[in-house]
């Protein structure tokens, strides 16, 4: 079975420091991964997805994560943190060859706090 | 963009009673809609597949006599909470797939509390 652990229920970076958001994947054949945003009040928005192409994967407003097989993780980074970025934070893996692509499995969220 | 909307987004009601909560796309035909629910502190946990003009694919352990869903049209799935307890106080989050497949969309999400 899949499952996505995300380490650390709460991160808190200053505004111009650098983002770390931690995913590690368990699964049993190559998956897929996601990274997902919500804003309070609002749905999820897909940040950025591994699909088996490029192990370096860059999404919108500035973020990237890096799939290592080795490491069996997917961690999200943004050089530099900006005030709006404050929100949670969802990994997510599907298995594309078995359970279905759109079939999500999801970790326990990182909510990203942004100081001043 | 593609746009899911959730409605209500909160939701209080009797122990007893039913409650149904509706997930639209506002922009797109959606074949395909995903039922999440998520706990305080805990993941989101997909609870049915629904396609279009069939009925859904309930996961392990949710019980679909409870939770009843329905996806008449390709832009309304409508989750219903049948007999709400207050142990179904949660979460509860809808995802859209469109005809081409390749992306899915989420709504806001609606807190249920069951009191």
């Amino acid at each position: 079975a899949q499952s996505v652990t995300q380490l650390g229920s709460h991160v808190s970076v200053s505004e111009g420091a650098l983002v770390l958001l931690r995913c590690n994947y368990s699964s049993s054949v190559p998956p897929y991964l996601f990274w997902y945003v919500q804003y309070p009040n609002q749905g999820l928005q897909l940040l950025l997805k591994y699909t088996s192409a490029a192990t370096l994967v860059k999404g919108i407003n500035g973020f990237e994560a890096e799939f290592k097989k080795s490491e069996t993780s997917f961690h999200l980074t943004k050089p530099s943190a900006h005030m709006s970025d404050a929100a949670e934070y969802f990994c997510a893996v599907s298995d594309p060859w078995g359970t279905g692509f759109q079939k999500l499995v999801f970790g326990t969220g990182t909510r990203l706090l942004v100081s001043p | 963009g593609a746009v899911v909307s959730q409605h209500p987004s909160r939701v209080i009601c009797k122990s007893g009673t039913s409650v149904k909560i509706e997930c639209r796309s506002l922009d797109f035909q959606a074949t395909t809609m995903f039922w999440y629910r998520q706990f305080p502190k805990q993941s989101l946990m997909l609870m049915a597949t629904s396609n279009e003009g069939s009925k859904a694919t309930y996961e392990q352990g949710v019980e679909k006599d409870k939770f009843l869903i329905n996806h008449a049209s390709l832009t309304l799935s409508t989750l219903t909470v049948t007999s709400a307890h207050p142990e179904d106080s949660s979460f509860y989050i809808c995802s859209a797939q469109g005809v081409s497949g390749n992306t899915i969309y989420f709504g806001e999400g609606s807190w249920l509390t069951v009191v």
